[in-house]
């Protein structure tokens, strides 16, 4: 079974409008870390928000916030008030307590923000 | 702090040839990961290194994939007799140990191959 599932391939938004990307994923430990990183054109992948599985509240950095639901294992990312420069492929990914380094990766979201 | 570095950006190499790639970690990081990415995928996980130890390898690392950290800092990844699909994005990734879960790994720009 796939670790991550992302199953939005392309998304548009409306620069200065808010956009969820989806994200669902499989463990069976208690313990585990949900990432979303930030791929653009250069090819760097930049590291957004962190979500731990024992963390009680949502995290947010700036205009990126985690909508965690444990019961459903989401993760979706909210990204508030879009910029242009926001256009890039996004990646949800996961670290479980069995092997704390080893990531699993998403395949990814385009998400194109139109001016 | 400088980034995560890697040489060269880009790579082209007809089939059957070796190629080697380099990164270098953010200084003072003593994990260092390689992930392999190909079109339309995320990355997959290939090999990881505390200091100069190599302590996991990936299935998909077969026997034609090396990876070295002589000295506990820079790192290559070596591919023999590279096949069209070895063609991929190649990402090294560095962090500092302990942390846990939220340990987070810094991504380099990757090295792209392409295997003609």
């Amino acid at each position: 079974a796939q670790k991550i599932t992302q199953t939005q391939p392309g998304m548009f938004v409306q620069e200065k409008e808010a956009v969820t990307l989806d994200c669902t994923y499989d463990t069976s430990d208690q313990s585990y870390g949900l990432f979303w990183y930030k791929q653009p054109s250069s090819g760097e992948m930049i590291f957004l928000i962190y979500q731990g599985s024992y963390d009680e509240q949502n995290a947010t950095e700036g205009r990126y916030s985690l909508n965690f639901q444990k019961a459903r294992k989401s993760a979706n990312l909210v990204i508030s008030a879009s910029q242009l420069g926001d256009s890039a492929m996004y990646f949800c990914a996961m670290r479980e307590e069995g092997n704390f380094n080893k990531f699993y990766f998403g395949s990814g979201t385009k998400l194109n923000v139109k001016p | 702090d400088t980034g995560v570095s890697q040489d060269p950006r880009h790579k082209i190499t007809k089939r059957g040839q070796n190629v080697t790639f380099r990164c270098d970690p953010i200084s003072e990081h003593n994990r260092l990961y390689w992930y392999r990415q190909t079109l339309g995928q995320g990355p997959e996980f290939l090999t990881y290194f505390q200091n100069e130890a190599q302590l996991e390898k990936s299935r998909l690392l077969s026997d034609r994939f090396s990876a070295e950290r002589p000295k506990g800092s820079f790192s290559t990844l070596e591919i023999q007799r590279t096949e069209q699909g070895d063609s991929a994005m190649y990402l090294c990734a560095s962090s500092i140990p302990g942390q846990g879960a939220k340990n987070i790994q810094y991504f380099g720009a990757g090295t792209r191959l392409s295997v003609l």
